[in-house]
């Protein structure tokens, strides 16, 4: 039990395009999930929390209008990327909570060209 | 709020013999402590956990254990194998559900045939 997903696994856009990334908990609701970003070698940076039916909650210095948010149901959290640049190309990785314990996506490699 | 320092960085080990990483946090009212394993490409995976109420746990070759009163917890991985070789985040949270989790910087363990 206790699986999370992402699609797509890799995407690579070009410079100015959107780019969506879903997160899905395969066999249990999720009343939160969690973004996050990391770069090569080293530790994950949370992005922001997302709460099922509510507006997600970001961390101080994400711009909010640039990594869009939308937990539209207890099984699924979407980030999208707008405007992409390639200072945006990272592994991001989605989580969510079950039994008080989180568990990760396999995450997204998005490069920006 | 909470500050979690994880070491050594990198660790090398001959195969076969044990592995122990080591973490501390700064908020004493942390009592959830996971350890994850990253494999490169992927996303972390939940290999063992502790809450504050006890002291050791452990799950075949792999234990952690907490020390409250000093703030520190580690993981132990015994009869090391090739397949171990992966960066390992320990993480803190004050476990009041659906809560952000504060993570240390990781390591990079290298097992040597």
């Amino acid at each position: 039990g206790a699986v999370v997903s992402q699609h797509p696994s890799w995407v690579i856009c070009k410079s100015g395009t959107s780019v969506k990334i879903e997160c899905r908990s395969l066999d249990f609701q999720a009343t939160t999930m969690f973004w996050y970003r990391q770069f090569p070698k080293q530790s994950l940076m949370l992005m922001a929390t997302s709460n099922e039916g509510s507006k997600a909650t970001y961390e101080q210095g994400v711009e909010k209008d640039k990594f869009l948010i939308n937990h539209a149901s207890l099984t699924l959290s979407t980030l999208t990327v707008t405007s992409a640049h390639p200072e945006d190309s990272s592994f991001y990785i989605c989580s969510a909570s079950w039994t008080d314990t989180q568990y990760f996506g396999p995450g997204t490699r998005l490069t920006v060209l | 709020g909470e500050n979690v320092e994880q070491h050594p960085s990198t660790l090398s080990v001959q195969e076969g013999d044990s592995a122990v990483i080591k973490c501390t946090y700064s908020d004493s009212a942390s009592n959830y402590f996971p350890w994850y394993k990253q494999e490169l490409g992927k996303g972390p995976q939940l290999i063992i956990d502790i809450r504050s109420n006890v002291g050791e746990k452990k799950d075949q070759r792999i234990a952690v254990t907490l020390n409250k009163t000093a703030k520190h917890f580690s993981l132990h991985i015994t009869e090391t194998q090739p397949e171990d070789s992966a960066v390992y985040f320990c993480a803190a949270i004050i476990d009041f559900g659906n809560e952000k989790l504060t993570f240390g910087t990781g390591t990079r363990l290298t097992i040597i045939p």
